[in-house]
């Protein structure tokens, strides 16, 4: 079956734009997440997203928000960007983490701001 | 923040060799997971091991978990140049309103041919 799919890929924008990721789950995947990768920070939480719900939020600002559509694809949004933005960002998806499931991560959407 | 630490941060070993990671955590879990990067791409899941479980094996992996030390480690037995990667825990608390996958800090794995 067909992996997690983001996109773009690779994406530069300007600090002051805005940016909209998005992420297709696996199907039958009603759990969505979202992981931002630094070299320093590391893998942060950002959002979990199950049947169009936010479930959870980590600890980032207002700028970063997200959703979930009813066909369980997922985009998150970055607002007035900064260059401390640039990072990997990682989509997961799960059945439904209830279940103690692993996640399967999509490849990333790496995100360059000038 | 991570929700722990993994020891060592770099791993350099010959091919065939086994390789060892270990992953300390804070609180307590339902289940703690292993996954692999490379380069930079994403994370793919290794194997998951229950709160409740020991010991897990998974081919050439073997996983344990004390949870009475919040610790678990990843054996990689005869390791081979194409698990050169980055080796990451990742615990699973199932609480209320705080469900999420918290990270380590990683491992970077090298394997020498």
């Amino acid at each position: 079956k067909a992996g997690v799919t983001q996109t773009p890929r690779y994406l530069i924008k300007t600090r002051g734009q805005q940016v909209t990721l998005s992420c297709s789950p696996i199907s039958g995947h009603r759990s969505v997440s979202w992981y931002q990768q630094t070299p320093g920070q590391g893998l942060q939480f950002l959002f979990e997203y199950f049947s169009e719900t936010q479930r959870n939020k980590g600890n980032f600002p207002g700028r970063f928000s997200g959703r979930q559509f009813s066909n369980s694809r997922s985009e998150m949004n970055v607002s007035t960007l900064e260059l401390g933005d640039s990072a990997l960002y990682l989509c997961a998806s799960s059945w439904d983490r209830g279940l103690g499931r692993g996640y399967t991560f999509g490849s990333g959407t790496r995100l360059t701001v000038v | 923040s991570q929700q722990g630490e993994e020891d060592p941060q770099a791993l350099s070993i010959q091919e065939g060799e086994n390789a060892t990671m270990n992953c300390s955590y804070k609180t307590s879990i339902n289940n703690l997971q292993w996954y692999r990067q490379n380069s930079g791409r994403g994370l793919v899941h290794l194997i998951l091991i229950r709160s409740n479980e020991r010991e897990k094996h998974s081919g050439r992996l073997r996983v344990t978990l004390d949870t009475s030390k919040k610790s678990s480690s990843l054996l990689i037995t005869a390791s081979r140049a194409a698990d050169t990667a980055s080796y990451f825990c990742a615990t699973d608390v199932l609480s209320f309103g705080n469900e999420k996958l918290t990270f380590g800090t990683g491992t970077r794995l090298t394997i020498i041919p």
